[in-house]
């Protein structure tokens, strides 16, 4: 499994964008990269995703580095209910089943 | 409003109760996850029902029993459960199993076991 790296914790401004990084050096080519989010006391939810082109939504923008090794979710204006735990997941395609792997997540706090 | 709708949002059991948790979803999918999230760890999957066949079962303890009657509906039946069983039981739904598509979770079961 293609495993990602996320920092723990950020803090952003309301209003600015926030920049949330992620590292998935192993990603296999077919294989996607997923973003969820988890407010407190409610299920994760759904944001973005994408597998080689950078992608926008309603909610935020994904990039994707061209080696595909890295990729950044933007959420371009914040406000204080983008406060969350944000996911960064590289599906499993392998098999019969799609299967999402949790990390821990970053913490962003998105402050007055 | 996710689409996907869990009851009962808390539930309080003894060790020795038996119990069922109960998941809905109205968004036409095919497929239905189980998660358990544990106080400071990462969801981890449970099981997966594709078409209302199980086609995963994460190692887990014999005392979850899940049940998938039609598409739309999952369970979980609870029995004799542990302390550390205690945790935010999560419910999902996909189109189906088998392709990258987003899946839609519930706000899940508060469970507490004494």
């Amino acid at each position: 499994d293609a495993k990602t790296t996320q920092p723990t914790s950020m803090d952003c401004a309301e209003g600015r964008a926030a920049n949330l990084p992620c590292n998935h050096s192993t990603i296999s080519g077919n294989e996607y990269v997923y973003w969820y989010r988890q407010i407190h006391s409610q299920g994760p939810q759904y944001i973005i995703h994408g597998l080689k082109n950078n992608e926008t939504n309603e909610m935020a923008s994904l990039i994707i580095t061209e080696d595909r090794k890295s990729s950044t979710l933007i959420l371009p204006h914040a406000t204080l209910r983008d406060t969350a735990v944000y996911y960064c997941i590289v599906t499993n395609s392998g098999g019969s089943n799609y299967k999402l792997t949790f990390g821990k997540g970053t913490l962003l706090t998105v402050n007055p | 409003e996710t689409g996907v709708t869990q009851t009962p949002r808390h539930l309080v059991m003894g060790m020795t109760n038996k119990k069922s948790l109960k998941c809905e979803q109205h968004l036409g999918h095919n497929a239905m996850y189980w998660y358990k999230q544990s106080a400071k760890k990462p969801l981890e999957l449970m099981f997966v029902y594709n078409f209302k066949e199980q086609t995963e079962n994460n190692s887990v303890p014999s005392r979850f029993s899940p049940e998938c009657p039609n598409s739309s509906h999952l369970f979980l039946h609870l029995h004799t459960l542990q302390p550390e069983d205690s945790a935010l039981y999560l419910c999902a739904s996909s189109q189906d199993g088998f392709g990258n598509q987003p899946q839609h979770f519930g706000d899940g079961t508060r469970l507490s076991i004494l």
